[in-house]
């Protein structure tokens, strides 16, 4: 089967810093997406890695390790507005641009 | 600025009835999705479309069917909605394998 695995659920403070983990099965991976979903809005694109490594977005970084079928979601510097759900999602195809999405995980930021 | 559009932000309808959902992006992208997303399972990817008048299953098809006659449009269908179709469903389009954008959401509650 296909699947991807995050927790669910994550807390932390203000100023902190919190990682999000994702592993994954999947038959054929083109690369690994991360969307920031705030309560009520529509998912957001965050950040891709299509190669083993990590990647920076300002307060956000993104690492994937092929070989152990992982990544994972670094945000630094937590603030109150980076509370809602985020999810990985693996890529299946170069082209057509098809995603399978893990279940979520939601972060909450106390101050 | 991408921005899909997403005709209702809520519905409600009654066992049996036709549903049209409409979904339109004004960025020319050739890839249009349809996912619905239930507590705790993430995003699911329903139909979607490579191209005007081509479209794929994705991975929960059953009792929806969609169109897609203008490349900015791509419409799903409840041929006979049923209750537990009641979710939130969210269009999105993308040009590349990685960044999808999505619409607001459309919350179908069916009665």
């Amino acid at each position: 089967g296909q699947s991807l695995e995050q927790p669910s659920e994550v807390t932390a403070v203000e100023g902190a810093i919190v990682q999000i983990n994702c592993t994954y099965q999947t038959s054929g991976f083109y690369g690994l997406s991360w969307y920031q979903q705030h309560d009520g809005g529509a998912p957001t694109f965050l950040s891709y890695n299509a190669l083993d490594g990590l990647e920076e977005t300002g307060r956000f970084s993104s690492f994937l390790s092929r070989s152990d079928s992982y990544g994972y979601l670094l945000l630094q510097e937590l603030q109150m507005k980076d509370s809602a759900s985020y999810f990985c999602a693996v890529s299946r195809s170069s082209n057509t641009g098809k995603l399978i999405f893990g279940q979520g995980t939601t972060l909450q930021v106390k101050p | 600025d991408v921005k899909v559009t997403q005709s209702s932000r809520y519905l409600v309808k009654r066992t049996g009835e036709k549903v049209f959902l409409e979904c339109v992006q004004d960025m020319d992208h050739e890839n249009m999705f349809w996912y619905r997303q239930d507590p705790g399972l993430g995003l699911r990817l329903i139909y979607f479309s490579y191209d005007v008048k081509m479209k794929e299953k994705g991975d929960i098809p059953e009792g929806y069917s969609v169109s897609r006659e203008k490349k900015e449009r791509f419409s799903l269908i409840l041929e006979s909605a049923s209750t537990n179709q009641t979710s939130m469903y969210l269009c999105a389009s993308s040009l590349t394998h990685n960044e999808q954008f999505f619409g607001p959401g459309t919350r179908l509650t069916v009665l």
